[in-house]
Parts: structure tokens; C-alpha cells; sequence
């Protein structure tokens, strides 16, 4: 069974559209977060839940948004879709937030192409 | 955040040890070190991590100076699936602190 799964892998979308990356883990953990990868491989944080709480929550476009509808899911919505959102988006999860040797799992990825 | 700084790339012959470095002379007392891995279109796995004392694991093994200004990640044997981007990460155990990804170091494994 996959850990921490992403739905979908791949998304092609025009400019203006509205999107939705929805993520799973079955991993019992209590943090889950969104990173975003961008052309230049560059990986940061936008933002981490942990038990559905929001605890970290990056300078980023208020057309995200996340939503955690329970400790195992953290699906992120982006509105008004720009060029510059195209990147390679991860979801991942720890048991607790992290610091508390507690480490990440990542799932691997959904490719988002704005055109 | 304390900074890190790793080689752009290395390269390393199948089945040799591999010596990944990483110089962290701002690490506060602390900041665990921590090492992720990324192999191509994947997402980021754990390696390890440590404070002070030498770690090992399955996977790797970590040395830490003893002024805990720099790190080696040792791989022992690499295989062609070592073939990675390995970042080192300094991470206050305090919680809800954030993993920083840095540029990372490109292992590249020759056959």
C-alpha cells in the first residue's frame, strides 16, 4: 500500500482555471504538509496541518488554499490558475511536527502544466 | 535558520563508498542534522539523522565533527539506485519548525 498517495499525478490546466490536488496518507500520522517544486528543483514549504490545525502557512497567493477534512487528508485548491503556479507539487506526513525526529514521507509528486 | 553548504554534484563508481559532505558552521546546540534524498521524478525520502554521536542506519551511516560544523553522509556501497539529490537539513527538535530544502548535492553512480 502506498503511504502517502497523491490524486492526480499528472494535471494540465489553462490559465484562470480552478484545481484541486487532493492527498492520503494511511500512515496514522498527525502533520501532513504541501511543498512545491519548481523548475529550478528548488523544494519549499507552503503549508503544514497537524491534527487539522494549521501551524504553517508559508507567504503564499491567497489563491491556495488548504483544507484538511481529517488528520488523513490534506487536499490543496488553487484558484485563478497563472503560469507561474506550473511545478511539481508533494504532499508528505510525520507523525509529529517536524523536529521531533520525526521524519517525512513524501508521496511522489502531482505535475501541475498551466497553459 | 542555520545555513548549509553542500558540492553541487559528485560522482562515485558502483559499489565504493560515497563521502557526501556538509559544512553547517551556523548549527545552533540544538539542531539535529538530517539528511533526505530525492531519486529522479520521486519525492524526497528520509536518510538519517543525528546530534553528536556517529548514527547508522540501513541505509547510511552519519559522521558529525565534533564541533558539529559539518557532517559526512556515508554510503557504503553505492548502487546505481543511490543515484539522488542529497540535501542536508539542520532541524531544531523543537516542533513546528519548517524542513528547508537547500540545492542539494547531485550523486551521480558510473556503472
Amino acid at each position: 500500500d502506498t503511504a502517502v498517495s497523491q490524486t492526480p499525478k499528472y494535471l494540465v490546466t489553462q490559465m484562470g482555471n480552478d484545481k484541486s490536488i487532493k492527498c492520503e496518507q494511511n500512515l496514522g500520522h498527525d502533520t501532513m504538509y504541501w511543498y512545491k517544486q519548481d523548475s529550478k528543483k528548488f523544494l519549499k514549504i507552503m503549508f503544514s496541518y497537524n491534527n487539522k490545525e494549521l501551524i504553517i502557512n508559508e507567504t503564499v497567493p491567497n489563491r491556495f488554499s488548504p483544507k484538511s477534512p481529517d488528520k488523513a487528508h490534506l487536499n490543496l485548491h488553487i484558484n485563478s490558475l497563472e503560469l507561474g503556479d506550473s511545478a511539481v507539487y508533494f504532499c508528505a506526513s510525520s507523525q509529529d511536527p517536524p523536529g521531533l525526529h520525526s521524519p517525512l514521507h513524501f508521496g511522489n509528486g502531482t505535475r501541475l502544466t498551466v497553459t | 535558520d542555520a545555513k548549509t553548504t553542500q558540492p553541487n554534484s559528485m560522482e562515485s563508481n558502483e559499489e565504493e563508498p560515497v563521502h557526501l559532505p556538509c559544512n553547517h558552521s551556523t548549527i545552533s546546540g540544538t539542531d539535529y542534522i538530517h539528511w533526505y534524498r530525492q531519486l529522479p521524478s520521486q519525492g524526497p525520502e528520509y536518510v538519517i539523522h543525528g546530534l553528536t554521536s556517529n548514527v547508522n542506519n540501513r541505509m547510511a551511516s552519519l559522521a558529525i565533527a565534533e564541533d558539529r560544523k559539518s557532517s559526512t553522509l556515508i554510503l557504503h556501497r553505492a548502487t546505481l539506485r543511490d543515484a539522488a539529490v542529497y540535501y542536508c537539513i539542520p532541524l531544531s527538535n523543537f516542533g513546528n519548525e519548517k524542513l528547508t530544502f537547500g540545492t542539494g548535492t547531485r550523486l551521480t553512480i558510473i556503472p
